[in-house]
């Protein structure tokens, strides 16, 4: 099974200002990562695939990087509808899809 | 992306039995696999099974595996998850994903419902 691993946990970030998020894979998974948010509540939402991709309707101040095992989610201005948990996803050695623990980026 | 909701989540007793339901709208459900994914409380998310468009293959996380059943019904648009010898770890909210891709299993999930909460618990 292929572990993901996101830090930080917690990110406490200013309005208008950048977020960085991480995710590694405890093996190499190419390009083969999703990330989503979580708002509250809510159900995920699909923000980036294939590393670097945009989904529809992703603004974009979302972008995505990486490859292999190492991969960023930048937020370059953060929006007040922005304050969520987001998850990096796997899907490069299935079964099972893995998702990472989470980073919840809150106010600072 | 079209519209999944889910259904069927109540309050049940250890070693008790439920049945989830997701609808699908807007698109074609017979040509995606469909999976459920589980958010426990203050965890993170877990994919639990998938089914492919056909429902020829299916696959379930280790934790569920011989407890949960996957299904579908192409001509009612619906995806089905049978969970029985449920257990107080069990206990979550249960989102349904529409695998990325027609005719495949190789990608993200585009496409999620609102999730329905079940709980196990005396």
């Amino acid at each position: 099974e292929t572990v993901m691993t996101q830090s930080p946990a917690t990110l406490s970030v200013s309005p208008g200002e950048r977020a960085t998020l991480s995710c590694r894979a405890s093996q190499s998974i190419a390009t083969n990562v999703a990330w989503y948010q979580q708002r509250h509540g809510q159900a995920p939402r699909l923000l980036i695939y294939g590393a670097s991709a945009r989904a529809t309707g992703i603004p974009a101040r979302f972008s995505g990087s990486g490859s292999g095992t190492e991969f960023t989610l930048t937020i370059s201005s953060l929006q007040s509808e922005d304050f969520a948990v987001y998850y990096c996803q796997q899907f490069n050695n299935w079964p099972p899809w893995t998702f990472g623990q989470g980073t919840k980026v809150e106010v600072k | 992306e079209g519209q999944l909701v889910e259904s069927g989540g109540a309050v049940v007793q250890p070693g008790g039995s439920l049945r989830l339901s997701c609808a699908a709208s807007g698109f074609r459900f017979d040509a995606y696999a469909m999976h459920w994914v589980r958010h426990a409380p203050g965890k993170g998310l877990e994919w639990v099974s998938v089914i492919t468009w056909d429902g020829g293959i299916t696959n379930f996380a280790d934790s569920v595996k011989g407890r949960f059943t996957i299904s579908r019904d192409n001509s009612k648009s619906s995806l089905y998850l049978q969970m029985t010898n449920l257990r107080p770890e069990d206990t979550a909210i249960y989102f349904c994903a529409r695998a990325g891709e027609m005719y495949g299993l190789t990608k993200w999930f585009d496409s999620w419902g609102q999730g329905t909460l079940v709980t196990v618990s005396s």
